[in-house]
């Protein structure tokens, strides 16, 4: 079974300085990782994903994150926060089953507060 | 806005009773997802449908369940409500057919409320 374990439920910044979530994954063959933020009332908005391609992953909204498959860790950076950054975010693993079977493993997410 | 429309966006009902969500999925996805988010369980996988059938099954309860139609959509039902079945449920869609890793789409959501 995978799993993924986000490794703090709230992270506080100052507007304008890096951003780091942290992420461990386990799984037993090579994974597909997500992040999906959500703001407040809002729905899962993909962030970006890792599918083997590049270890970097660019995604939207100047995010970016490193797959590092020594550390079992999919960690999402930012250089720089701003104050709508503030949401959820969440750290997710891709159970790709037999032909179209799928279903995503949501981490318990990281609250990201941005501070003026 | 990511293509995938969910109705009612609210609903409150009383326990014991029985609820109908809807899902339409992004045009040309042929998998639907739904997921359950609550304080206590976080978000949990509870069905995929493709082209009408199951296809994955995770921690839904034999109180619900779901159908996906020939135009695709889907429908989650609940019955016998309990206090603890209030949360948000999301769908999701995807076209598993056509990307080796296929990349689920969520809907805004229906917040269902049991009083």
């Amino acid at each position: 079974a995978q799993s993924v374990t986000q490794l703090d439920s709230h992270v506080s910044v100052s507007e304008g300085t890096p951003v780091l979530l942290r992420c461990n994954y386990s799984s037993s063959y090579s994974p597909s990782l997500f992040w999906y933020v959500q703001h407040p009332n809002k729905g899962l908005q993909l962030l970006l994903k890792y599918t083997s391609a590049a270890t970097l992953v660019k995604g939207i909204n100047g995010f970016e994150a490193e797959f590092k498959k020594s550390e079992t860790t999919f960690p999402l950076t930012k250089p720089s926060a701003h104050m709508s950054d503030a949401a959820e975010y969440f750290c997710v693993v891709s159970d790709r089953g037999v032909g179209t079977a799928s279903k995503l493993t949501f981490g318990t997410g990281t609250r990201l507060q941005v501070t003026l | 806005d990511s293509g995938v429309t969910q109705t009612p966006k609210h609903l409150i009902t009383a326990t014991g009773q029985r609820v109908t969500l809807r899902c339409s999925p992004r045009s040309g996805d042929l998998s639907v997802y739904w997921y359950q988010q609550s304080l206590d369980q976080g978000l949990q996988f509870l069905i995929q449908y493709y082209n009408g059938e199951e296809r994955a099954k995770g921690n839904i309860l034999e109180r619900f369940s779901a159908q996906q139609f020939p135009d695709l959509h889907s429908e989650l039902n609940l019955s016998s409500l309990e206090l603890g079945d209030s949360a948000l449920y999301f769908c999701a869609s995807s076209d598993p057919g056509q990307e080796v890793t296929d990349t689920q789409y969520f809907g805004p959501g229906t917040r269902l409320t049991v009083l």
